[in-house]
Parts: structure tokens; sequence; C-alpha cells
């Protein structure tokens, strides 16, 4: 079956960390790239984060560049989110999703169903 | 950064209504710029792709237009499985991206 499932969320307090994982199965992880994107409660879709196939590049939204880092592991299918310095407005699920770049660069065609991040004291 | 603006933010329209949604780039983008809806509780799924290149299965009540910095989705004839959120994303600049703020469209 072709699915993303991700891990690693839970209640942290600010300033804490969290490292994040998402499990590719079914397809040819290394075939891709891949990006976290997270949704605060109520609210809308924020990209968070993606690397391409090998790890060679790496993008960050504005306001997690120096505490996050986006990492793979294509021997393991695996996908990687380190989140250090976690803030109040990180709070959100964090979905991991895989960039298909046979339909168009950087199009998101499969979501996981998200791991929920909560920060607060 | 490149950032988008979706406009409305919320619209209220009735079953049959033709509405339309824009999506403005803060550069220009080419046609780097998709399209996605999103349903309560529901991971998104994507529409349109490169601006206005439909994704296999998605009804033709759906077209999308645009290059450079202005985009716009337009629904034809709405049914009651699009009250939805909309949300435009560009990938001009990839691995970076950036998602337009959503448009909630509602029942009147």
């Amino acid at each position: 079956e072709v699915q993303l499932v991700e891990s690693g969320g839970g209640v942290v307090r600010p300033g804490g960390s969290l490292r994040l994982s998402c499990a590719a199965s079914g397809i040819t992880f290394e075939d891709y790239g891949m990006s976290w994107v997270r949704q605060a409660p109520g609210k809308g879709l924020e990209w968070v984060s993606g690397i391409n196939w090998n790890g060679g590049s790496t993008g960050y939204v504005d306001s997690v560049k120096g505490r996050f880092t986006i990492s793979r592991d294509n021997a393991k299918n695996s996908l990687y989110l380190q989140m250090n310095s976690l803030r109040a407005e990180d709070t959100a699920l964090y979905y991991c999703v895989r960039e298909n770049e046979g339909i168009a660069p950087g199009v998101f065609d499969l979501w996981g169903q998200g791991t929920m991040v909560t920060v607060s004291s | 950064d490149i950032q988008m603006t979706q406009s409305p933010s919320s619209l209220s329209a009735s079953v049959g209504d033709r509405v339309t949604i824009t999506c403005r780039a803060s550069q220009s983008i080419s046609t780097f710029l998709h399209w996605y809806q999103q349903k309560p509780g529901r991971v998104p799924d994507l529409l349109i792709f490169a601006a206005s290149t439909l994704q296999s299965g998605v009804p033709s009540r759906f077209s999308g237009t645009g290059s450079g910095t202005d985009f716009t989705l337009t629904i034809s004839s709405l049914q009651p499985e699009d009250f939805a959120t909309y949300y435009c994303q560009q990938t001009y600049n990839t691995p970076l991206s950036t998602f337009g703020q959503g448009t909630k469209l509602e029942i009147k």
C-alpha cells in the first residue's frame, strides 16, 4: 500500500525539542523530493521545509530557519524533521508530503495523516 | 521569499453558482502554481497543477488560469461536494514553496 506514516509528535514545553519521522511504503522513496507541511488548529496550510531526492538541497520557511533541520535516509525510506527551540506558534499538525515532479515541479500528490505537535507550558 | 496572497478569505455561494478565487504572487512564478481542495478532517487533494491542468479525476467544472503573478481558480457550477477550503501553492523555487492563506467556500 502506498502511504506515508508520521510519528514523533507530542506535547513539549517551550524551548524543547522533538524529532518527527515519516516512514514511506509502497513507493520508490529515493525518486521523490519530500516536504513537511503544517496546519495549526483551525488555520491554513503552511509549508515548513523541503528536501530534494538525495538530501543535497533543502529549504525552510523563515520562521523555522536555524531551529528545524530536515533530513532523509533513503536506505530506510524515511524522512525526518528535527525541531529545536520550539515555540507556542509551532503548535500544529505536521504532515509529511511527497513531491511529484512527474506531475509538476514541487506538486504535492501524497500526504500522510499527520502527527500533532503541541508546544505548551 | 515569495508571498502568495489569496482572495477572498471566505466566500458564501449557492449550489449552481459560478465562483472565482484569485491568487497573486509577490513576484513572477511563471505557471508554477497549483490548487488544492481540503475538506474538514481530510488531507488536501490536488485539483489543478501548472496553473491550468486538471488533475486526473477532477470534474471539468473546475478550471484554472493565469501566469506570472496573477492566477484564478473557477468553479463553473457549484455542487454540494465543492464546499471546502481551497489553497493555492507556488513551487517556483523548489525545494522552497508557499501556500496562500486559503479560501473557505461556504453554503449560502
